[in-house]
C-alpha cells in the first residue's frame, strides 16, 4: 500500500513562516491534500489539489508539490495554528483507496 | 451552512454490532459521496470506507481492515448516512467521522465525531 511519510513534529516562533512535509513515492504525480485538527476537534480542510485554500482559510495557508515532497507552508505562524497537521492522497490502485500520513504536531514556541 | 451531526456511538464487547448514523443539514445531501473516516485514541486518521451518490451507481468500497465486517448505505430522502459495524474487535475503537467526499479527492467537511470502544 502506499505510504506518506511525515515528521513527528515541528516547532516554530510566533510570526515566523513552517513547513510542514509529506514524503511519498513520485507523490509530485499525485493531488495532495491538508487538514488541521486541533486538540479534542474535528479536522478541517486547510489545502486541497496541492495548493488550493477552502472558502475561510488564511492566505497564509500555501501547499506546493513535487517529486516525492508535498509541503504545507503556514506564514507569519499564530498562536492559534497550534494544531496536528495531516497530509492524504486519493491513491485509487490499491487498497486503502485513501491514505493519510502520520500527521505533524506543529508548537508554536 | 454545511452539518454534520453523527451518533449511535458507545461501549461494545469484542464480537458485537453497532450501527453508526450521521445526519447532515445545509446543503443537497443526495448529491455529494460520502465517506467514514477514524481515528484511534492518540492515533491518526484511518480511511474507514465509502459510498458514491445514487447518481453515481451507490457502490461501495472499503478499508481492507474493516473489509466483509463493515457496511455503509445512505437514505438520500432522511439525509442520512449509516455506518452498520460487526464482528467488532478491540482495534475498532475510536472516534468515527462523517465526512463528505469529493470522489477519489478529498474530504471536504467532517462532522464533530462519536465515539466506539469495543471491550470487554
Amino acid at each position: 500500500s502506499y505510504v506518506l511519510t511525515q515528521a513527528p513534529s515541528v516547532s516554530v516562533a510566533p510570526g515566523q513562516t513552517a513547513t510542514i512535509p509529506c514524503g511519498g513515492d513520485k507523490i509530485g504525480a499525485r493531488s495532495v491534500h491538508w487538514y488541521q485538527q486541533k486538540p479534542g476537534q474535528a479536522p478541517v480542510s486547510v489545502v486541497y489539489d496541492d495548493h488550493k485554500r477552502p472558502s475561510g482559510i488564511p492566505e497564509r495557508f500555501s501547499g506546493s508539490n513535487s517529486g516525492d515532497t508535498a509541503t504545507l507552508t503556514i506564514s507569519r505562524v499564530e498562536a492559534g495554528d497550534e494544531a496536528d497537521y495531516y497530509c492524504q492522497v486519493w491513491v485509487g490502485s490499491s487498497d486503502p483507496l485513501y491514505v493519510f500520513g502520520s500527521g505533524t504536531k506543529l508548537t508554536v514556541l | 451552512e454545511e452539518q454534520l451531526v453523527e451518533s449511535g456511538g458507545g461501549l461494545v464487547k469484542p464480537g458485537g454490532s453497532l450501527r453508526l448514523s450521521c445526519v447532515a443539514s445545509g446543503f443537497i445531501f443526495s448529491k455529494p459521496w460520502m465517506s467514514w473516516v477514524r481515528q484511534a485514541p492518540g492515533k491518526g486518521l484511518e480511511w474507514v470506507g465509502r459510498i458514491q451518490s445514487r447518481a453515481d451507481g451507490g457502490a461501495t468500497d472499503f478499508a481492507p481492515p474493516v473489509k466483509g465486517r463493515f457496511a455503509i448505505s445512505r437514505d438520500d430522502l432522511r439525509s442520512t448516512l449509516y455506518l452498520e459495524m460487526n464482528s467488532l474487535k478491540t482495534e475498532d475503537t475510536g472516534v468515527y467521522y462523517c465526512t463528505t467526499d469529493r470522489a477519489s479527492a478529498n474530504f471536504p467537511f467532517w462532522g464533530q465525531g462519536t465515539l466506539v470502544t469495543v471491550s470487554s
